[in-house]
């Protein structure tokens, strides 16, 4: 079946740096991609998606590189703050039933110092 | 505030019980999707509703039920009770049909199977 995986659990990072957080994909055929933040005792918040016709896409502060020739998928975090740690989630869409659901990533730790 | 509401936000009986967790989907929204979230095995997609109709199934025990109501709010039923069901259950919700665009996260109710 579809795997989603994190390269790296945990990222630490300081204050003011830029954050990267990496999720490899195994289905050449997922079309939509989505980051998703979620914090202590709260649900998952979405932060930014990219569909398949695209390799880069800007929000505020973050950015979604989009690599289909390798299936990777990054959240770039530019000028990371403290309110920024967090679990990242990276999920992407699978065939089920005939339609699309998605299937989520491990999750990756960051953590800002201040 | 994502606009999702479920409750209880916490939930705590022994095995063999039944209990049903309560999802109200953001003003709007016609699909609700229900996850399963644990330490070793993330989020985990369950079902999905569309309109009143079910769409999609991914992990569902068959111990567990779900429906979605005419005001399209949605319960997860979870019957026959065992320890390893004890997680956190996170319903999310979206305009259209389609996993293949952004799902809006409630905060989750946290199941204890004592």
């Amino acid at each position: 079946g579809e795997s989603v995986g994190l390269h790296l659990p945990t990222l630490s990072v300081q204050e003011g740096d830029n954050s990267i957080i990496n999720c490899a994909y195994s289905n050449s055929a997922s079309d939509y991609f989505i980051w998703y933040k979620q914090e202590s005792g709260k649900g998952p918040q979405f932060i930014i998606d990219i569909r398949s016709n695209m390799d880069k896409r800007q929000g505020q502060r973050v950015t979604v590189l989009l690599n289909k020739t390798v299936k990777h998928l990054s959240l770039q975090i530019a000028a990371t703050q403290p309110g920024d740690s967090a679990v990242y989630f990276c999920a992407v869409t699978t065939l089920n039933s005939g339609y699309s659901t998605l299937t989520f990533g491990k999750g990756t730790m960051l953590l800002v110092s201040p | 505030d994502s606009g999702v509401t479920q409750t209880p936000k916490h939930l705590i009986t022994a095995t063999g019980q039944r209990v049903t967790l309560r999802c109200s989907p953001r003003s709007g929204d016609l699909s609700v999707y229900w996850y399963q979230q644990s330490l070793d095995q993330g989020l985990q997609f369950l079902i999905q509703y569309y309109n009143g109709e079910e769409r999609a199934k991914g992990n569902i025990l068959e111990r567990f039920s779900a429906q979605q109501f005419p005001d399209l709010h949605s319960e997860l039923n979870l019957s026959s009770l065992e320890l390893g069901d004890s997680a956190l259950y996170f319903c999310a919700s979206s305009g259209g049909g389609s996993g293949d665009q952004p799902q809006h996260f409630g905060d989750g109710t946290r199941l204890s199977i004592l």
